[in-house]
Parts: C-alpha cells; structure tokens; sequence
C-alpha cells in the first residue's frame, strides 16, 4: 500500500466549476501537506501549504486537511483554462528533513473553455 | 533572481553509459533535494544535500547513483552504467534553509536510456 494515494483522474471539468480533489494517507507522522500544480515538461510549483488540521484559504484555492480521516483535499473554485494541469499533494512528517516530500501520484485536470 | 537551473533539459544514453545532471539552486538556497518522477508515478525523493554533505540519502539506490554539492558550481547526480529502467524525470528542488515551506522546483531533466 502507498503511503499517499490519489487518483490518478483525468478529471475534466467545464469552466466556472468547482474543481475538487482528495489525497489519503496512512502515515500519522504527516505534520505538513502541501498542493503543488505541475504543468507538462515543467516542474512542481508550491500553491498551497497547511500545517497539521484546518482549512486555508488563498484566492480561488481552499485547502482542507482532516487528520483524524487522514484525508486532504484542494477545491479551485471559478476553475480557468489555464487551471488544467496536474495537481500533486505532498506531505512531510515532522521527523524527517523538509524537503522530503512525499508525493501522490497527481491528478490530472482539464478545464473546457 | 533566476529560478533553480537544471541542465540537461533532455539527455540520451546508451545503456551501460554515464549520466550527469546538474542542477544549480536559487541563489541564496544552500539546500538541494532530487526527485525522480517515473511515468504514472509521483515524484519520489532521492537525496538532500548541503554545501559539501549528504544529509539524507534514504531514496537513493545503493548501486551505480551518487549526488555532491560541491563549495563551489552545482549539484550534480551521477548515474553509472545506466539501464532502461532509470529513464524518467529527474527534479532539483532547493530552499534556503531547512524547515522553510518554499521549496522550489527546476523544470528536471529527461533521461532517455535507450
């Protein structure tokens, strides 16, 4: 079983929607999770960031983290073109250095005009 | 201020060939994590380095992979005697110090063991 799972998508929404994606894990080290959106041939750039349990919320994205269902979850709201990419959860216990990220696998979002 | 530099952006080999990727952080940044990304995978940490030390190097095969972060010039992780197998995606990540929620991303470089 992987640490962290996520499904893999595609996930195609038409513009103006809520886009909503989940990871799950099973670690209970996990202190910091993370969203990162990955454009094709291009590498993980930082949207948004969480510490232990709670919701966050900047612009159009909303973070939400459950520690107690070990669930996370990222909703674009208003969702844009340029919102297709591949979304990537990421967490990080406290123990371990931290860049050492543990990744989901991505889902992949496509937003039709 | 440039973005964190990795180069090869793509780079070709021969199995049984040498691969070295470089990866130069941001400026300022004296951490260095590599992730390999394999097709339908996440991305998977390899190393963390700082200047001159390897401080974590949980993710890296035993055999044929190496990373330094010299004083001076990049990072540089070095695959020996390459296999179809190690073709993916390689990212450098850099922050400035530890325990910091920035951690930037190069664009990787592509290796293609053929």
């Amino acid at each position: 079983q992987k640490e962290v799972e996520q499904d893999p998508g595609p996930l195609s929404v038409p513009e103006g929607a809520i886009v909503s994606l989940n990871c799950t894990y099973s670690n209970s080290a996990f202190q910091y999770f993370m969203w990162y959106r990955q454009y094709s041939r291009k590498g993980p750039e930082l949207l948004m960031y969480t510490y232990s349990s709670g919701n966050k919320e900047d612009g159009r994205f909303t973070a939400q983290v459950d520690k107690s269902s070990k669930y996370i979850s990222l909703f674009i709201r208003d969702s844009q073109p340029s919102d297709s990419a591949t979304y990537l959860c990421a967490m990080s216990a406290t123990t371990d250095s931290w860049g050492k990220l543990q990744f989901g696998a991505g889902t992949q979002v496509v937003v039709t005009p | 201020n440039a973005g964190v530099m990795q180069n090869p952006r793509h780079l070709v080999r021969r199995r049984g060939q040498e691969a070295r990727l470089r990866c130069s952080p941001m400026k300022g940044h004296s951490h260095v994590y590599w992730y390999r990304q394999l097709p339908e995978e996440g991305l998977k940490f390899m190393v963390y380095l700082q200047k001159e030390n390897i401080i974590d190097e949980s993710g890296m095969p035993k055999e044929r992979f190496s990373a330094e972060f010299p004083k001076e010039g990049p990072s540089i992780l070095r695959i020996q005697q390459v296999v179809r197998g190690d073709s993916a995606a390689y990212f450098c990540a850099s922050s400035p110090k530890d325990r910091d929620e920035k951690l930037f991303f190069g664009s990787g470089t592509q290796l293609s063991v053929l």
